[in-house]
């Protein structure tokens, strides 16, 4: 089935630098995207989202872009702090109410 | 609190016994939803509810697991003769909107794990 996934499962970075989180769908119809963050032992919370007719949102700290030619999205997160630390998933819709997750990256952030 | 709220946090059964999760969601919410998350998964849909109606049941995974949302506030989800598989954490979430998750952010709750022996 059509699915959303991610490039890669972890990624290190140290504080303070920038972070780019990547996802790539494969729905067509996928016209609303959402980036959750999770950390352990508790449930996703929304960082951002974006429609299709955007290519580009920026909220406090973050930033998501939208390629549809490629069906890619992608969260930096400037000035990356320790707080960061988490899983972040991508999550988009069609046509239908309910979201579909990617399987995540867990961004470690190093003193 | 203001959030959503669910219950128990932590469930161990044994195999075939039957479980109930309760989702107390965000006052006045019209859209809820179950999400199942296995170990190192993202979260996978199970069942959607506007009010009490419950719209979507596609991805519930078998006939053991069953949803209700009967005055359109507090949600159970029942799991009838629990296996080995049915090991996850189940997620609630919520939002005010009738759009479901097309319309904004969803609330999540912080989940109910449940381990299956």
């Amino acid at each position: 089935g059509e699915s959303v996934g991610l490039h890669l499962p972890t990624l290190s970075v140290q504080e303070g630098d920038n972070s780019i989180i990547n996802c790539a769908y494969s729905n067509s119809a996928s016209d609303y995207f959402i980036w959750y963050k999770q950390e352990s032992g508790k449930g996703p919370q929304f960082i951002i989202d974006i429609r299709s007719n955007m290519d580009k949102r920026q909220g406090q700290r973050v930033t998501v872009l939208l390629n549809k030619t490629v069906k890619h999205l992608s969260l930096q997160i400037a000035a990356t702090q320790p707080g960061d630390s988490a899983v972040y998933f991508c999550a988009e819709t069609g046509t239908a109410s309910k979201l579909t997750f990617g399987t995540g990256t867990r961004l470690q952030v190093t003193l | 609190g203001a959030g959503v709220s669910q219950s128990p946090r932590y469930k161990v059964a044994k195999r075939g016994q039957d479980v109930a999760l309760r989702c107390d969601p965000i006052s006045g919410h019209v859209s809820l939803f179950w999400y199942q998350q296995a170990l190192g998964q993202g979260p996978e849909f199970l069942t959607y509810f506007q009010n009490e109606a419950q719209l979507d049941k596609s991805g519930l995974p078998s006939d053991r697991f069953f949803a209700e949302r009967p005055e359109g506030s507090v949600s159970t989800l029942k799991i009838q003769r629990t296996q080995q598989e049915d090991s996850a954490v189940y997620l609630c979430a919520s939002t005010r909107t009738s759009g479901g998750g097309r319309t904004g952010e969803l609330f999540f709750g912080e989940g109910s794990r449940l381990t299956v022996l």
